[in-house]
């Protein structure tokens, strides 16, 4: 089955201090990634979608220049969450969609922690 | 608008079963999905239905019914393990997922 990759899996950082992660697909294409986000005991949030190639497209109340994706392969793209601060302290997960548009494959999620 | 109706909580017995339903509106619609998610996991799949019927897979089972816009997941025999929130996701004409809340299911001894 498709399997898709997150690193880190945990990252605890400092207040002001940017954390990138990335999110790989490992044996197929993902022309569209997703990046979720998920407080404690709530569902998941939608926080932008992102195209190989292209900008992403973000969630309404998600401010892009905080949340720096870059999408530049077909295998691989980047969640940057700059300047952060404890409230962005959550579980991470991205998903890709494979190129026949149907099916999208979670990450294991990252959980940030901001000191 | 598009929107997906699951209840918050469910509470069930080991051994028994149950159904947590899922109600939909999508702007057109490409299947509906069922995830399963352990506390601190990211969601696993379960299940997907594009066509009317039930779906049996083991233990779990799924149901669409189209014209009502409604979905059901039925878990048999439960195991403690199978507490867990599970969401209902929707997919749109764009291929888009509309999730639910996800319901949080209790299991007790």
């Amino acid at each position: 089955g498709a399997v898709v990759s997150q690193h880190p899996s945990w990252v605890i950082c400092k207040s002001g201090t940017s954390v990138k992660i990335e999110c790989r697909s490992l044996d197929f294409q993902a022309t569209t990634m997703f990046w979720y986000r998920q407080f404690p005991k709530q569902s998941l949030m939608l926080m932008a979608t992102s195209n190989e190639g292209s900008k992403a497209t973000y969630e309404q109340g998600v401010e892009k220049d905080k949340f720096l994706i870059n999408h530049a392969s077909l295998t691989l793209s980047t969640l940057t969450v700059t300047s952060a601060h404890p409230e962005d302290s959550s579980f991470y997960i991205c998903s890709a969609r494979d190129t026949q548009g149907l099916w999208q494959y979670f990450g294991p999620g990252t959980r940030l922690t901001v000191t | 608008g598009q929107n997906i109706d699951q209840p918050t909580e469910m509470t069930a017995t080991e051994g028994a079963i149950v159904q947590i339903n899922c109600t939909y509106q999508t702007s057109g619609f490409n299947g509906l999905f069922w995830y399963q998610q352990h506390a601190g996991e990211a969601p696993t799949f379960l299940s997907y239905n594009v066509l009317d019927g039930l779906e049996e897979k083991g233990r779990f089972s799924s149901f669409l019914s189209r014209s009502k816009g409604y979905s059901y997941l039925l878990l048999k025999e439960l195991q403690m393990k199978d507490s867990a929130s599970y969401l209902c996701a929707g997919s749109d004409s764009n291929y888009q997922l509309i999730w639910g809340a996800g319901t949080k299911l209790i299991i007790k001894p």
